[in-house]
């Protein structure tokens, strides 16, 4: 059974300050996407993962895949408020349909 | 501009009710998906459909079933709601294909059973 395992689960950072959250799984595949979800919204796509190496960057956000490491990284930049969200790695797996997802990283960021 | 819609924003329904969700793409996508949120557990998947009339359960399936007659359209029911139903549920489509498999979300619906 995949695992998708996402730490911290929740994050308090100042605005600012740069920290990273990462996201393990448990079996091989090199296809990985970041989602954002704002409270009381739906989830909207950040970043497309297809490959060993690969790496996104969106204004203060940056992920990246190893999948040798089975590890997932989102990097936040300078963090400001706009950011507070809650994130979510999802896998896809070789032989799915689907995206198995983690249980999301709540992010505050203060003043 | 892609799309999913979802019939309700918000539903309330009484124990016991027959319930039904829809879910409207106009992306042309095979998948469609039907999951529920809660706090602390993340997304969990009910349902899922790779073609018209196909459909395969997700981790919990049980005290629901989905329609898909066509294929812009899948459709959760849910039998006899109960109270820990209470959630929010969220639709999703995606194409189908490797590395293919973003998914786009609709606005999701918050039910209470009461």
């Amino acid at each position: 059974e995949l695992k998708v395992e996402q730490n911290p689960l929740f994050l308090s950072m100042q605005e600012g300050k740069n920290y990273t959250i990462y996201c393990n799984y448990s079996t091989t595949s090199d296809r990985l996407y970041w989602y954002r979800q704002d409270p009381g919204k739906s989830l909207e796509s950040l970043f497309v993962l297809l490959s060993n190496g690969a790496v996104k960057q969106e204004g203060r956000l940056m992920a990246s895949l190893d999948t040798k490491a089975r590890l997932s990284t989102l990097h936040i930049t300078a963090a400001v408020h706009d950011l507070s969200a809650t994130y979510f790695c999802a896998v896809e797996l070789d032989s799915g349909y689907a995206l198995n997802f983690g249980k999301g990283t709540s992010l505050l960021v203060t003043p | 501009d892609v799309k999913v819609t979802q019939s309700s924003r918000y539903l309330v329904k009484r124990t016991g009710e027959k319930v039904f969700l829809e879910c409207v793409q106009d992306m042309d996508h095979e998948n469609m998906f039907w999951y529920r949120q809660d706090p602390g557990l993340g997304l969990r998947l009910i349902y899922f459909s790779y073609d018209v009339k196909m459909k395969e359960k997700g981790d919990i399936p049980e005290g629901y079933s989905v329609s898909r007659e066509k294929k812009e359209r899948f459709s959760l029911i849910l039998e006899s709601a109960s109270t820990n139903q209470t959630s929010m549920y969220l639709c999703a489509s995606s194409l189908l294909g490797t590395g293919l498999y973003e998914q786009y979300f609709g606005p999701g619906t918050r039910l209470t059973v009461t």
